[in-house]
């Protein structure tokens, strides 16, 4: 079955350190990944988007990077957190073919301090 | 650029009432259209979608939500809410659907529903 997992669940880190949050998907190949920040009543925004191995796009310009050193794996990072990075950072993938499907991993809250 | 906006930000409703969310996008194309909904404490999950045909579409635990294409709109409605409704709920549109897009999910800024019992 298709799965995907998101950790660590919280973070609490300080102004100034780096950052690194990890998504993998399980039970499928060549997905559409994507990484979502939802901030305190603002809904979820789309930060970074990847079709494929290597390929990362930026849709805010911002603190964070994303990359996708493998098929299946999606990495969120920062090198130096500021206090307006804190949010619940959400990966997600696409179902392929004409569902259009999109399934959310569980979060991560990262609280900066 | 697209851009998705649900216009109710907090709304509360007691047990039976009826709701409806309003949702609106900007995009002159072809689009597909979700709502999503994210109990406290769990992930956010889809309750319905539109692709294609009838502009009426049915999803979970009794939503249902209506394309108007003339009206860029696609609101949310349930007849009877209860208790256990009391969530936050996105509206967000895929756009460019048949133009080999990226999948890209755009979200409005959801409406928190808080049902009274």
């Amino acid at each position: 079955s298709q799965t995907i997992h998101q950790w660590p669940a919280t973070l609490v880190q300080p102004v100034g350190s780096p950052l690194s949050l990890e998504c993998t998907v399980e039970g499928t190949s060549n997905p559409n990944l994507y990484w979502y920040r939802q901030a305190a009543g603002r809904g979820l925004q789309l930060l970074f988007y990847s079709v494929g191995i290597g390929q990362i796009s930026s849709e805010v310009p911002q603190n964070l990077s994303a990359s996708r050193p493998q098929d299946r794996q999606f990495i969120l990072s920062s090198k130096k957190l500021l206090l307006s990075d804190s949010g619940f950072y959400l990966c997600a993938w696409r179902v392929g073919g004409a569902d259009y499907g999109y399934t959310f991993g569980s979060g991560t809250r990262l609280t900066v301090v | 650029a697209q851009s998705v906006s649900q216009h109710n930000h907090h709304v509360i409703l007691s047990e039976a009432a009826s709701l409806e969310l309003g949702c609106n996008y900007s995009y002159g194309g072809t689009v597909n259209l979700f709502w999503y909904v994210q109990y406290p404490g769990q992930h956010l999950q889809l309750l319905l979608k539109y692709f294609s045909g009838d502009p009426l579409v049915k999803g979970i635990k009794g939503f249902e939500a209506e394309f108007i294409k003339s009206k860029f709109s696609f609101n949310l409605r349930k007849p009877s809410v209860q208790w256990s409704d009391t969530a936050e709920y996105f509206c967000a549109v895929n756009a460019g659907a048949f133009s080999g897009n990226t999948g890209k999910l755009i979200f409005g800024q959801g409406t928190t529903l808080q049902v009274k019992p």
